[in-house]
């Protein structure tokens, strides 16, 4: 199983531009995020999707939108790309199943820089 | 808001153990993770317990969790070079999200 992969890993944006951050899941988990990494800071959740077609803000979401079409797919949209984005986002997925709270597996990560 | 409070570094001998410490302040977390993040890649799931548990051992990790102070922490025995890294501290709830701490960065010198 590959698990979480995001790509790119790296992307340089200048200010203004859009890209979207890929993430896909083998493992037909149901729940999805987004998170932000930035020095010092922890993670931030962005965006997180509890099933296909179904979305909802985090704790960060000004500047970013999501979608959710399939189960495998959670790509993450930057429109007008800012100083502020500039982080390192990683994509994450898990599934309940009968308990709550099971481990959220992460993907490796996109470093993104907006100059 | 939920807020998870760690050190941000810990230098250890290697051979020592290492403790690194955390905080939380929902006291409806019902899951609490320790992660490791190596540079450059993603967090790796180290450990986990429930909320109605004091301690759980696995290999060389201990944690343990005071429910009443909340607080938590991750003790690696006999600390090797490879243990190098960023640990995180998360809860969480029932709503499936999770609450990270800052990080602590370990350093495990010879």
């Amino acid at each position: 199983n590959a698990g979480v992969t995001q790509t790119p890993k790296f992307r340089i944006l200048k200010i203004g531009q859009s890209m979207t951050l890929q993430c896909t899941q083998d493992m037909n988990h149901n729940y999805m995020y987004w998170y932000r990494q930035d020095p010092g800071m922890g993670l931030k959740l962005i965006y997180y999707s509890v099933g296909a077609g179904i979305t909802d803000k985090g704790e960060v979401p000004n500047g970013y939108n999501v979608s959710r079409s399939t189960t495998e797919d959670f790509p993450l949209r930057l429109e007008l790309a800012a100083p502020s984005q500039t982080s390192v986002y990683f994509c994450a997925s898990s599934d309940p199943g009968g308990m709550s709270n099971q481990p959220q597996h992460f993907g490796d990560g996109t470093r993104l820089s907006i100059l | 808001g939920e807020d998870v409070e760690q050190s941000l570094f810990l230098s250890v001998r290697e051979g020592d153990s290492s403790v690194i410490n955390c905080t939380y302040t929902d006291s409806s977390s019902t899951y609490l993770y320790w992660y490791k993040q190596e540079p450059g890649a993603g967090l790796q799931l180290l450990t986990y317990i429930f909320s109605n548990m004091d301690m759980k051992q696995d290999q060389r990790l201990t944690v343990l969790l005071n429910k009443k102070d909340k607080h938590l922490s991750l003790r690696i025995a006999d600390t090797q070079t490879g243990d190098s890294a960023i640990y995180f501290c998360a809860e969480g709830a029932n709503d499936y999200k999770l609450s990270f701490g800052a990080g602590t960065t370990v350093t495990v010198r010879a």
